[in-house]
């Protein structure tokens, strides 16, 4: 089955800085990559997603990259801000065959004024 | 409702008894999830409803987790003689397709912490 590993487990950046999440898939065929932001206490929420069809997808402050042959991806985040203080979970999955999503084990982002 | 709802919030049970936890998923979502998630991890995968039936249950750690989805809507995670080891919270998500079709995502619900004493 599928494996996610993510790095780092804690991060702590100052306001205004960016701040990178990484995370590596043993499945090649995996082709569908979500993020999930997860404040204290409450629900993962979906903040963007990446498909295999393609290498990059920017929202606003945040984007996404992905490299398939590498089979890694990462969550970039620009111009923190206090509120973007959360645990950031990356997910993965072969939409061909399972339904569904691995997950990494979480990264605490913590960011400072 | 808007959102996934779960019920209880908390639950607190003594070690052996068995306890059921709630999942109302999105009006017309037919995918719904459980999940797994212990303190300073990731989710973990339970079980995986597609209408009715348990497509994929491969995630549920041993006979004492049962989870049932009758109408194809509310479901229901049952837990038989807890033990402390199953303390956690459990997420339930729902997605309008089958992730599998390729486009759905999956929304989840805020959880039910349990904490078995």
């Amino acid at each position: 089955g599928e494996n996610v590993e993510q790095h780092p487990s804690t991060l702590s950046v100052q306001e205004g800085d960016s701040a990178v999440i990484k995370c590596t898939y043993s499945d090649s065929a995996s082709n569908y990559f979500p993020w999930y932001k997860q404040e204290l206490g409450k629900r993962p929420q979906l903040i963007i997603d990446i498909r295999s069809n393609v290498g990059e997808k920017k929202d606003q402050r945040i984007a996404v990259t992905l490299n398939k042959t590498a089979k890694h991806f990462s969550l970039h985040i620009t111009e923190t801000q206090p509120e973007d203080s959360a645990v950031y979970f990356c997910a993965a999955i072969n939409t061909g065959t399972a339904s569904k999503l691995t997950f990494g084990t979480g990264t605490r982002l913590q960011v400072t004024l | 409702g808007a959102g996934v709802s779960q019920t209880p919030s908390n639950k607190v049970t003594e070690k052996g008894k068995y306890v059921e936890l709630r999942c109302d998923p999105i009006s017309g979502h037919t995918a719904l999830y459980w999940y797994r998630q212990s303190l300073g991890q990731g989710p973990e995968f339970l079980i995986y409803f597609q209408g009715t039936g348990a497509a994929d249950d491969s995630g549920l750690p041993n006979d004492r987790f049962f989870a049932v989805r009758p109408e194809g809507s509310v479901s229901t995670l049952k837990i038989q003689r807890t033990e402390r080891g199953d303390s956690a919270v459990y997420l339930c998500a729902s997605s309008r397709d089958s992730l599998g079709t390729g486009w759905s995502e999956a929304f989840f619900g805020q959880g039910t912490r349990l904490t078995v004493v």
